[in-house]
């Protein structure tokens, strides 16, 4: 079966710092991976999605990018993080689309709160 | 006029209740939806697609209606433990498009 990670779960940073989350699934080649963030009390925003290794869309600009060096490795980054840069942030995989429906499956989330 | 609307709730039943919920997209051109569930904290899950021809799965109806662009969820029996929010997505291409969800509280 597929199994999503993501660490850390929890992070708190202050404003200025780097930012670096990782994401990774198990039990399946060639995923469509997504960032999304969700601002306390709102819905999701997609950031970013990856139809595979090294292509990124980005789908809102902001100081975040994103990196996918393996098939099943998704990696967020800031240079310098923004108090607006608080929320939690959900990595999703997908299988290919025409593969399924375009379920996406979420990992458990990282909370950050940058002060 | 956002993408998907839900009434946002909190919608308060008490256990044993029936509850339903509606969604509206203005995607025309989307292709499948689905009901996904979120608890407080936690990421959202996946609860269940949304056909056509309307789909049950155990105490939860879905239903679509691509005419006026609208999906429903039916729970039937509420349980304390369906207390979460509910989030309606449609898929068009690889991306998904979520609406902010609706809040349900199942009182005792």
């Amino acid at each position: 079966s597929q199994t999503i990670h993501q660490w850390p779960a929890t992070l708190v940073q202050p404003v200025g710092s780097p930012l670096s989350l990782e994401c990774t699934v198990e039990g399946t080649s060639n995923p469509n991976l997504y960032w999304y963030r969700q601002a306390a009390g709102r819905g999701l925003q997609l950031l970013f999605y990856s139809v595979g290794i090294g292509q990124i869309s980005s789908e809102v600009p902001q100081n975040l990018s994103a990196s996918r060096p393996q098939d099943r490795q998704f990696i967020l980054s800031s240079k310098k993080l923004l108090l607006s840069d608080s929320g939690f942030y959900l990595c999703a995989w997908s299988v290919p689309l025409g593969v399924a429906g375009g379920e996406q499956f979420f990992g458990p989330g990282t909370r950050l709160t940058v002060l | 006029r956002k993408e998907v609307e839900q009434d946002p709730g909190p919608f308060n039943v008490p256990e044993g209740a029936t509850v339903a919920f509606n969604c509206t997209y203005s995607n025309s051109a989307s292709q499948s939806f689905f009901w996904y569930r979120q608890d407080c904290r936690k990421e959202p899950k996946l609860l269940m697609s949304v056909y056509s021809s309307g789909n049950e799965d155990g105490r939860f109806t879905a239903q679509l209606n691509r005419a006026s662009q609208y999906i429903s969820l039916l729970i039937r029996d509420s349980k304390l433990s369906d207390s979460a929010t509910y989030l309606c997505v449609y898929n068009a291409g690889n991306m998904l498009t979520f609406g902010g969800g609706t809040r349900l509280m199942v009182k005792p």
